[in-house]
């Protein structure tokens, strides 16, 4: 199936610092992917949806100024946590959106986890 | 919200068939089921999705009913490597997917 990668894999950063989080599609091109956070023992919450070329929608509660999403490519998408606080630490996944005979499949990256000290 | 409801938790003898159930009766006519899976600290995996017709591949079989309002993902021989959440997800073309707590199976020895 398709692939999507994830970059870095973890993190470790200080409180006020910015980090930046890669996505990409490796074998298809994605004109929509999707950046989903992810708490322990908690299901996957929808933060953004990112579109080739446009801005980024976010979900209700999600700063869009704080979460920087840049979808410059067919292939990348990145999410920056600017001022990152130890609030933040979490587990960061994104997915791409590829399309299958029959209706659609989301491919998941492998995950990103963030630790603001 | 999530569209689906589904059991907490589940155990399943290695070997035996897993039979995992998913509710949604607000499904509409154009929405696909999905699962996936997650192992722990992983991102989620694709296991199979379907429309109305039964489905199998090589990880799984879906059976949907009739009316489409619930469906069924069958691991016929599971294994420990089948320990994960699993999410049942109804999802049309181009939205978001939107998770539920899922299902923890837990394959026992």
């Amino acid at each position: 199936g398709a692939v999507v990668s994830q970059h870095p894999s973890r993190v470790i950063c200080k409180s006020g610092t910015s980090v930046k989080i890669e996505c990409r599609s490796l074998d298809f091109q994605a004109t929509t992917m999707f950046w989903y956070r992810q708490f322990p023992k908690k299901s996957l919450m929808l933060m953004a949806t990112s579109n080739e070329g446009s801005k980024a929608t976010y979900e209700q509660g999600v700063e869009k100024d704080k979460f920087l999403i840049n979808h410059a490519s067919l292939t990348l998408s990145t999410l920056t946590v600017t001022s990152a606080h130890p609030e933040d630490s979490s587990f960061y996944i994104c997915s791409a959106e590829g399309t299958g005979g029959a209706g659609y499949e989301q491919y998941f990256g492998p995950g990103t986890r963030l630790t603001v000290t | 919200d999530a569209k689906t409801t589904q059991p907490p938790s589940m155990d399943c003898a290695e070997g035996r068939a897993a039979n995992l159930p998913c509710n949604h009766s607000t499904i509409s006519g154009n929405e696909y089921v999905y699962w996936y899976r997650q192992i722990h600290s992983q991102g989620p995996q694709y296991i199979i999705h379907g429309l109305k017709n039964n489905e199998t591949n090589e990880m799984a079989s879906l059976i949907i009913t009739e009316d489409r309002k619930s469906s069924t993902l069958i691991l016929p021989h599971a294994t420990l490597r089948d320990t994960a959440v699993y999410y049942c997800i109804v999802n049309n073309y181009g939205q978001n997917f939107v998770f539920g707590p899922g299902t923890r199976l837990s394959v026992l020895p």
